[in-house]
């Protein structure tokens, strides 16, 4: 496998239950992103985690729990989601420090809350 | 409040004929800017950057113009192509950020066969 991989591609969870996004990058980067992206907005920033500490976004509700065991992987845990979390979300890995700011994305987990 | 935007939702064009994606940002310390090229149910990928030190980079197709002083840039693909038909977003960073990558809303171009 090569590039960053997200499972799963599709989710449909009710308001009560829990699930967990999963992202893996095979790049050696040393940076990785949770983005949720909404119909018509802008790619929206949830955590960075860099040299796997965490960069937290303060606007992101708790109920989304992002978690980072090592460089390669990453987690976003959900519990009692809402209809309006419903998205695309988004992992991104980058190499900090080389200046370019380029991120590599997966292909995204499609996230339905009923 | 947007510092990238991407005012224009959709664009379409014909099939050979020049697209002009613009985007215009708030952020004077933002320094380095991308294009990010999204099909359906893909992640975006990366197309071409270009750095606040020029106002000009070229890949094949694809060209980045940058105005600093209008804090506007604009991404040019000539000829278009139908497999060009995809979400275009902008994207802008600052060293003062950790190089984390501020997003525009992003542009439906449209090539018409």
């Amino acid at each position: 496998e090569t590039g960053v991989t997200q499972t799963p591609r599709h989710l449909v969870m009710g308001m009560t239950n829990k699930k967990s996004l999963k992202c893996e990058q095979h790049l050696g980067h040393n940076a990785m992103y949770w983005y949720k992206q909404s119909a018509k907005k802008p790619l929206e920033l949830m955590f960075v985690y860099s040299l796997e500490e965490r960069v937290e976004n303060n606007s992101v509700p708790s109920r989304f729990s992002p978690e980072c065991p090592n460089s390669s992987h990453l987690f976003l845990h959900l519990h009692t989601l809402q209809p309006e979390d419903s998205a695309l979300y988004l992992c991104a890995s980058s190499q900090e420090g080389t200046g370019t700011g380029g991120y590599t994305f997966g292909s995204g987990t499609r996230l339905t809350v009923v | 409040d947007q510092q990238v935007k991407q005012n224009s939702p959709s664009l379409s064009v014909q099939e050979g004929r020049i697209s002009i994606l613009n985007c215009d940002y708030t952020n004077s310390m933002f320094d380095y800017f991308l294009w990010y090229k999204k099909y359906p149910a893909e992640g975006p990928t990366f197309l071409i950057s270009i750095s606040s030190i020029k106002d000009k980079n070229e890949d094949g197709r694809f060209t980045v113009f940058l105005n600093k002083s209008a804090k506007h840039l604009s991404l040019h693909i000539v000829p278009s192509q139908p497999g060009d038909s995809a979400v275009y977003f902008c994207a802008a960073s600052d060293v003062g950020s950790a190089r984390q990558l501020t997003f525009g809303s992003g542009t439906q171009l449209t090539v018409l066969p």
